[in-house]
């Protein structure tokens, strides 16, 4: 168990429609980060938040958003869905905002979407 | 061509042998991880290095700045073992590029 927890597991969904996801973070973590896992694409990284500040984007669409919370925990939120957006959606957490250099990560379980 | 290139695609190997899993970029990096990802989708983080090498128990990491290449090593491997490795570089803007990963199947 990583410490990291998302909810909900799983979530089906009709195109058209917005969902949010929720990512806690380990307890003392001020960094998450949102990855995106299709089977066509495999991972990648959407988006970097620390201490409640947008720290890093990446191949994060318009139509997606997230942000953090005084508590630390974050969402992501997902509108207009579309069928490629179903896939695996991973958060991680890490101590501070350099994990890309110094620290590591800790994944969450994830959150399987299938948009019908 | 993808900036960080990962070999083999798939590995089938008997319990007892050692391992080698390659990743090769093509862009400069800051630090290069190696996760783990299980059957049942969890992603664990293994190493994160920059230069050098690291070893966690029966898992060993190398990294050549130079050439751009890094190995993953796994010892007296064990059905356990099976997994996806992905391989995935960052760099100073906090960005990560991430190999397509290499699907290991250990046989007992």
């Amino acid at each position: 168990d990583s410490g990291v927890t998302q909810t909900p597991k799983h979530l089906i969904t009709a195109t058209g429609q917005r969902v949010t996801l929720r990512c806690s973070p380990r307890s003392g973590d001020l960094s998450v980060y949102w990855y995106q896992q299709s089977l066509d694409q495999g991972l990648q990284f959407l988006i970097q938040y620390y201490n409640g500040e947008e720290r890093a984007k990446g191949n994060i669409l318009e139509r997606f958003s997230a942000q953090q919370f005084p508590d630390l925990h974050s969402e992501l939120n997902l509108s207009s869905l579309e069928l490629g957006d179903s896939a695996l959606y991973f958060c991680a957490s890490s101590v501070g905002g350099l994990a890309g250099v110094q620290e590591t990560q800790y994944f969450g379980p994830g959150t399987r979407l299938l948009v019908l | 061509k993808n900036e960080v290139e990962q070999s083999p695609q798939n590995l089938t190997a008997q319990e007892g042998e050692f391992i080698t899993i390659n990743c090769s970029y093509s862009v400069g990096i800051s630090a290069l991880h190696w996760l783990q990802q299980h059957p049942g989708g969890g992603i664990v983080s293994l190493f994160m290095l920059s230069s050098g090498k690291k070893k966690h128990g029966r898992l060993i990491a190398t990294i050549n700045i130079q050439e751009k290449h890094s190995s993953l090593h796994i010892t007296a491997s064990h059905p356990r073992d099976s997994a996806v490795y992905i391989c995935a570089g960052t760099s100073g803007t906090y960005k990560y590029i991430f190999g397509t990963g290499t699907r290991l199947k250990v046989l007992a």
